[in-house]
């Protein structure tokens, strides 16, 4: 059984950092692309980021530039490395495992972030 | 990148059907067959209904389909449960190798 976890979320003041991690179990994390998708509290989702296998990285315009993920397949995990936040980077933060189609076919529970002085 | 383009909301009764649109751009929907749909209880993860426009995964049900023309995705679910009632998304794969959601949808089942 596929099985994501997220954590690392937390309260954290703008203009500060935050790393997330994800990990992953029940496939073979090296053989397909992941995902982070966000949700700010009561809105729609929002995809942030991806990670191919062969470490090639993509990123939504809002967080180009700010955000960085990479993996560890050694260690089946996933990670964002969020700086420079803002209160509207605030959001419950999913780990999402790629699928055929360009799809997300599994997702963890998620984590929050919330930005705030 | 902006947002698919959904509707608010959307009701049917117990037994009806419904379908949800989902209105990209040349760049996103239309030109790719990288089409997928979410459905998300409050509170819940989503979870993948529809995958390459109208493929199915394992374990959902038949009463959902989807189906694409031009720019515009749908989702349809016919026999409508009580169920069913929840938020629905759209994704699609996009020519800057990005992926996009669409606002959502709240199903109201009556």
């Amino acid at each position: 059984e596929v099985q994501l976890v997220e954590s690392g979320g937390g309260l954290v003041q703008p203009g500060g950092s935050l790393r997330l991690s994800c990990a992953a179990s029940g496939f073979t994390f090296s053989s397909y692309d992941m995902h982070w998708v966000r949700q700010p509290t009561g809105k729609g989702l929002e995809w942030v980021s991806a990670i191919g296998i062969t470490a090639d990285t993509y990123y939504s315009g809002s967080v180009k530039g700010r955000f960085t993920i990479s993996r560890e397949n050694g260690k089946n995990s996933l990670y964002l490395q969020m700086n420079s936040l803002t209160a509207g980077d605030t959001a419950v933060y999913y780990c999402a495992k790629g699928w055929f189609g360009e799809t997300f076919d599994s997702w963890g529970q998620g984590t929050l972030v919330t930005v705030s002085s | 990148q902006s947002a698919l383009t959904q509707a608010a909301s959307v009701s049917g009764s117990p037994g009806q059907s419904v379908t949800i649109s989902c209105t990209g751009t040349s760049s996103d929907v239309g030109a790719y067959n990288y089409v997928s749909w979410y459905q998300q209880h409050p509170g819940k993860a989503p979870k993948l209904m529809i995958y390459e426009v109208s493929n199915r995964p394992s374990g959902v049900p038949d009463r959902f389909s989807g189906s694409k023309s031009g720019n515009t995705a749908s989702l349809t679910i016919s026999g409508l449960q009580a169920e069913d009632e929840a938020n629905y998304y759209c994704s699609s794969y996009t020519s800057s190798s990005t992926r996009v959601f669409g606002g959502g949808t709240k199903l109201t089942v009556l």
